[in-house]
C-alpha cells in the first residue's frame, strides 16, 4: 500500500509548456518532501525538495507547491525542454529515520 | 550517484541461486538503504542500515538479506527464496547536512535465466 500516490502516470507535453505532476499523501508526520529525477537505466537524481513550512520552492524552471491542509504537494516543470524527458518521483519522509516512501512515477515526455 | 558504487551493471541469477549485489561508498555516510525497482510501481525499501553492524527490515524484505561490518559496504544478497528476482536495484546512503535526503546509486539490474 502506498503512502504517497502520484498522478498523472504519464504526460507528454509540447516544448515550452508546462508539466504538472501531482501527490497526495496520508501520513502527517511526513515532514519532508524531495523529487526525483530518473533517466532510463540511471539511479534517481535529487532534483528539489520542500519542508511543509514553506508553500512553494523554487529552483530554476522547477518549482513544487506544497499544500498542507490538503496534504498535497506538486511539481510544475516550467518552459520544458526534451532533455527534461525523464521519470519523476516525488517521495514523503519523516524526521525520525528518513524512511522514503516513493510515489509510482510519472514519466513525462516532451517533443521538440 | 558520485562517491557510490554498484556493481556489477547486470547480474544474471539461475533458479535456485543466491546472488549479492555490491554497494560501497567514500563519502563517510553511515545511513545506507537498498531498493527495489520495478515498472510503474516506483521505489521500494528492502533494507536499510543506520550504523555498522546494524541493519532493519523495509517493505519487502522477505527473500534478501543484508550485512554491515564495513561503514563503506553494505551487500545485498538475493536469495533462492526470492521468487520474482528481476528488478533493478538501487542503493542509497543518506547525506546530512543543509538538505537531508537519500543520494543513489548507479543501480544494478538483475535479471533470471
Amino acid at each position: 500500500q502506498q503512502q504517497v500516490k502520484q498522478s498523472p502516470q504519464s504526460l507528454i507535453v509540447q516544448k515550452g509548456g508546462i508539466s504538472i505532476i501531482n501527490c497526495a499523501y496520508e501520513n502527517t508526520a511526513f515532514d519532508y518532501f524531495p523529487w526525483y529525477q530518473q533517466f532510463p537505466g540511471k539511479g534517481p537524481a535529487l532534483l528539489i525538495a520542500i519542508r511543509p513550512d514553506v508553500s512553494e520552492k523554487k529552483e530554476g524552471r522547477f518549482t513544487i507547491s506544497f499544500n498542507k491542509s490538503a496534504k498535497q504537494f506538486s511539481l510544475h516543470i516550467m518552459d520544458s525542454q526534451p532533455g527534461d524527458s525523464a521519470t519523476y518521483f516525488c517521495a514523503a519522509s519523516g524526521s525520525n529515520d528518513y524512511k522514503l516512501s516513493f510515489g509510482a512515477g510519472t514519466t513525462v515526455t516532451v517533443r521538440a | 550517484d558520485g562517491g557510490i558504487t554498484q556493481s556489477p551493471k547486470y547480474l544474471f541469477r539461475k533458479e535456485g541461486q543466491n546472488v549479492t549485489l555490491s554497494c560501497e561508498q567514500n563519502l563517510n555516510h553511515d545511513a545506507m538503504y537498498w531498493y527495489r525497482q520495478d515498472p510503474g510501481q516506483g521505489l521500494r525499501l528492502i533494507y536499510y542500515s543506520q550504523i555498522v553492524n546494524d541493519f532493519q527490515k523495509g517493505d519487502i524484505a522477505e527473500g534478501y538479506s543484508v550485512s554491515r561490518e564495513k561503514k563503506e559496504s553494505f551487500p545485498l544478497t538475493v536469495t533462492s527464496a526470492q521468487k520474482n528476482p528481476t528488478a533493478f536495484y538501487l542503493c542509497a546512503i543518506r547525506r546530512t547536512g543543509s538538505v537531508e535526503t537519500q543520494y543513489f546509486g548507479p543501480g544494478t539490474r538483475l535479471l533470471v535465466l
